[in-house]
């Protein structure tokens, strides 16, 4: 059954602790996407990596890391620097040739308090 | 800059009418043009798509029709049902990229 899992679900954090949220995919895709979700701000993207052991920010970098260890996972850590954590995180893959279609996880939904 | 502005940011229809979202871009390089669903609590996932060799394209209840000259197009979604209640993305790629650019996203309600 291939897809994107996204862990966990909800996630509660206390203001100035770094939280990493994770995300793994076995569609063998060598595109993975993190985007954030605000009521009325539609799908930003925070980092993308097109191959393994490479990244780049997206529009909305500043606070957040990644790594790209394994084709098949691509965790994002908020950190303490991240002024707004609290939000709707996606994850998405893409394979790089024909559709383009992003196929995305079921979410992460951070709250810090 | 929002690339790719998408309207009305909220809609509400009847069950059994037509909702019409509508999305226009600036960036002439831009080639394939999706939409995605969305359902409360989950993630989008990939409705319907066109590229601007066609006029139209159309699956089931849903219509993406696609005016190349205004630079527009729009979604259609024909004998709209409660189940159809979701936020919808419009978004655009360009052939050098496989990054979309995503509209804002309109938030759909459909009443029985």
């Amino acid at each position: 059954d291939g897809g994107i899992t996204q862990s966990p679900k909800y996630l509660f954090r206390k203001e100035g602790q770094n939280v990493t949220l994770s995300c793994e995919q076995n569609l063998n895709h060598d595109a993975m996407y993190w985007y954030r979700q605000d009521p009325g701000q539609g799908l930003r993207l925070i980092y993308y990596s097109q191959i393994v052991n490479d990244f780049q920010k997206g529009d909305i970098a500043e606070g957040y890391s990644v790594s790209r260890e394994k084709k098949e996972s691509f965790p994002l850590t908020v950190t303490s620097a991240q002024k707004n954590p609290t939000a709707f995180y996606l994850c998405a893959s893409s394979d790089r040739t024909g559709s383009h279609e992003q196929y995305f996880g079921p979410g992460t939904r951070l709250t810090v308090t | 800059q929002q690339q790719v502005k998408q309207s009305p940011q909220s809609l509400i229809v009847q069950k059994g009418g037509i909702s019409i979202i509508n999305c226009a871009y600036e960036n002439t390089a831009f080639d394939y043009f999706p939409w995605y669903q969305q359902f409360p609590g989950k993630g989008p996932a990939l409705l319907i798509a066109i590229r601007p060799d066609v006029s139209e394209k159309k699956e089931g209840r849903f219509t993406i029709s696609f005016n190349k000259s205004a630079k527009q197009f729009s979604l259609h979604i024909m004998d709209s049902q409660p189940g159809d209640s979701a936020t919808y993305f419009c978004a655009a790629l360009s052939g050098g990229s496989y990054i979309p650019t995503f509209g804002r996203g309109t938030s759909l309600i459909v009443h029985p």
